[in-house]
């Protein structure tokens, strides 16, 4: 069964700072991963979806990279700002027909002005 | 993209009663989704439902609790059955398009 692990949990960092969140997951056999943003009582928005042959996709300051192989994940925010604040997840897609998505615990992110 | 509006957006409710949520998507999907997401915790999926078919229930959820209905390819329903206090969570729907989820706004429930 997939598992999906998102380190840090929480993050506070000052404005402009550049950051990394991780994500892991134990099965390598994925269809694609995608990168939510949520904000506190509210659904989530869809940030980057990487499919498994890709390595890399990129929208404005933010940039999510895949290696399957190793299992990992990253999401890049360059100069981060106030309204970064959210909690972000990483979810896995498996390979079955459904593309059942695997969550991650999230990591909360602070970015103080 | 998936435009997903979600009714209720929240709601309180009493012990024992039920509460049907409803899902509406801008564009015909094959493949909707229910999520639960309990307080400070992240998502679980519930069930897949497919227009035509019974919905797919994930381990620990079964269909008496939460029903799904899947009339058509653009509206799906959940029911929270016979509520107690452990059954308040934020309840999301998705649909898969293109290979990417999108998300409703969820509904927030209460159960006192």
């Amino acid at each position: 069964k997939q598992e999906v692990t998102q380190i840090p949990a929480a993050l506070s960092v000052p404005e402009g700072e550049n950051l990394v969140l991780n994500c892991s997951f134990t099965d390598s056999a994925i269809y694609n991963l995608q990168w939510f943003r949520q904000d506190p009582g509210k659904g989530l928005t869809s940030l980057l979806l990487i499919q498994s042959s890709q390595r890399e996709q990129t929208s404005g300051r933010l940039n999510a990279s895949l290696d399957k192989s190793s299992g990992r994940s990253t999401l890049y925010i360059a100069a981060s700002q106030p309204g970064d604040s959210a909690t972000y997840l990483c979810a896995v897609g498996d390979s079955g027909s459904a593309r059942q998505l695997t969550f991650g615990s999230g990591t909360q992110l602070t970015v103080l002005p | 993209s998936a435009v997903i509006s979600q009714k209720p957006s929240r709601d309180i409710c009493q012990r024992g009663t039920s509460l049907t949520i409803q899902c509406q998507v801008d564009s015909q999907v094959t493949m909707m989704f229910w999520y639960r997401q309990q307080p400070g915790q992240s998502l679980t999926l519930i069930a897949t439902a497919n227009q035509g078919s019974e919905a797919t229930y994930e381990s620990g959820f079964v269909i008496d609790k939460f029903p799904i209905s899947r009339p058509n390819l653009t509206f799906s329903t959940l029911t929270v059955s016979n509520m107690s206090p452990e059954d308040s969570s934020i309840y999301l729907c998705s649909v898969s398009k293109y290979n990417e989820q999108f998300f409703g706004p969820g509904t927030r429930l209460t159960v006192l």
